[in-house]
């Protein structure tokens, strides 16, 4: 069974852009989450994801967002970009609930300059 | 406010030791925990899930505990390899929550 994918792996983008990340769960994984892990922050909750609703969110700002479509596959979104955004976004998919036990992918690894 | 620490922040070991990670968190009213590794530049990989119902699981060389009335975790690594060295970072479930807070995580180093 593959496991959780996310594109691109890596961006580049500029204070002020917005930027679109992509998450594939599991097979069969209707859950998704998504983390922001920085080194000074470490990990934190963004949110979460079940049957194309978002269930749960973090203490982030609304430039933060995401959606997940019919197939389980989630999007992030992030607008008007500031440097402290620099962080790898990591997606975690699950079978029913963010309580199950959750699967990482590789994460998207974020710079803005 | 939840809060969870690991300690140490980094340990180093000789290969083939065992060794124990530590985990705390201060509001047991826990749903279940999970330990993960994560080497750098990486995801996360799952290791073990406990249940607040559960006291331990265990897999392979790795075996983790929960003592939820006082707020620890352990997870022990029975001799040691260099493959051993990454990151671990265990994570709680908090009762009528869907998310995982994390730890500030235990860089380990197994030195061949």
């Amino acid at each position: 069974k593959a496991g959780v994918t996310q594109t691109p792996r890596y961006l580049i983008k500029t204070r002020g852009q917005q930027v679109t990340l992509s998450c594939s769960p599991i097979s069969g994984h209707r859950s998704v989450s998504w983390y922001q892990q920085t080194p000074g922050q470490g990990l934190q909750f963004l949110f979460e994801y079940f049957s194309e609703t978002q269930r749960n969110k973090g203490n982030f700002p609304g430039r933060f967002s995401g959606r997940q479509f019919s197939n389980s596959r989630s999007e992030m979104n992030v607008s008007t970009l500031e440097l402290g955004d620099s962080a790898l976004y990591l997606c975690a998919s699950s079978p029913q609930s963010g309580r199950d036990e959750q699967f990482f992918g590789p994460g998207t690894r974020l710079t803005v300059l | 406010k939840q809060e969870v620490t690991q300690i140490p922040a980094a340990l180093s070991v000789p290969e083939g030791e065992n060794l124990v990670l530590n985990c705390s968190f201060t509001d047991s009213a826990i749903y279940n925990l999970q330990w993960f590794r994560q080497d750098p530049g990486k995801g996360l990989t799952s290791l073990l899930l406990i249940q607040s119902s559960q006291r331990e699981q265990t897999s392979g060389r790795l075996n983790a505990s929960l003592d939820k009335s006082s707020g620890r975790s352990t997870l022990y690594i029975a001799a040691s390899q260099p493959g051993d060295s990454a990151t671990y970072l265990c994570a709680v479930i908090e009762t009528g929550a869907n998310n995982l807070f994390f730890g500030t995580g235990t860089r380990l180093t197994v030195i061949p």
